[in-house]
């Protein structure tokens, strides 16, 4: 069946760059558009950026300075990069189909020292 | 930015009576090719969203029917007919038409 599995660390220290990676099994990584989106602990869903085979991307304008998002067809991953990570970025990091019909079992990512 | 505003923000409800939560877009989601990409999301505790409603009104598969999406202009309606207890969750409503994507603040359904 279809899977998104995201990998990465899950603590960051401030200023550090946020690297993760989602693996996506069971169907081809060309056929949709994928998403970061991320949930700050009790609060509700963000999203962060998209990606598509083509090189497409489209970022949320706040964290726009800070993020790339890339894919791998070779691998069939696509990944994110935030840098300069803050407190505030303390998140639950989803990746999924854009559309939100596919959705990883997402990585609790904490920033501290 | 298409902001999305959901209400009511808590819904305590009654076992088997119905549920209904707006959401209205500041902007039409009516994308160019015809299609109005408002999708609802479900939430439980310590789960990942699940797509329940796809395109205003389109169930994905294996939702069952006592969900039901809607729309009237840019106000986007979900309905449960009957709540279960498994419905206990946090729901979502989020735009795919305009970027950036944008999520509703989230509505917490709760059993009385």
């Amino acid at each position: 069946q279809v899977q998104l599995q995201e990998s990465g660390p899950g603590l960051v220290k401030p200023s550090e760059t946020l690297s993760l990676t989602c693996t996506v099994s069971g169907i081809s990584i060309s056929v949709h558009y994928w998403s970061w989106i991320r949930q700050p602990p009790g609060k509700g869903l963000e999203w962060i950026g998209s990606v598509h085979y083509t090189g497409s991307t489209s970022y949320d304008p706040s964290l726009k300075s800070r993020l790339t998002i890339s894919l791998d067809m070779s691998k069939s991953q696509f990944s994110l990069n935030l840098r300069s990570m803050t407190a505030a970025d303390t998140a639950v990091y989803y990746c999924a189909e854009r559309g939100g019909g596919l959705w990883g079992q997402g990585i609790l990512v904490t920033v501290s020292s | 930015d298409a902001v999305l505003t959901q209400s009511p923000l808590s819904l305590p409800v009654t076992l088997g009576q119905p549920a209904s939560i707006s959401c209205t877009s500041s902007q039409t989601l009516l994308y160019t090719d015809g299609n109005t990409y408002l999708n609802w999301f479900q939430q439980r505790p310590g789960q990942s969203p699940r797509r329940l409603i796809n395109r205003v009104s389109n169930r994905d598969s294996g939702v069952p029917d006592r969900f039901s999406g809607s729309a009237s202009g840019t106000v986007f309606t979900l309905k449960i007919s009957r709540v279960e207890a498994e419905d206990v969750g946090v729901y979502y409503c989020m735009q795919d038409t305009h970027s950036p994507r944008t999520f509703g603040q989230g509505t917490k359904v709760e059993i009385k």
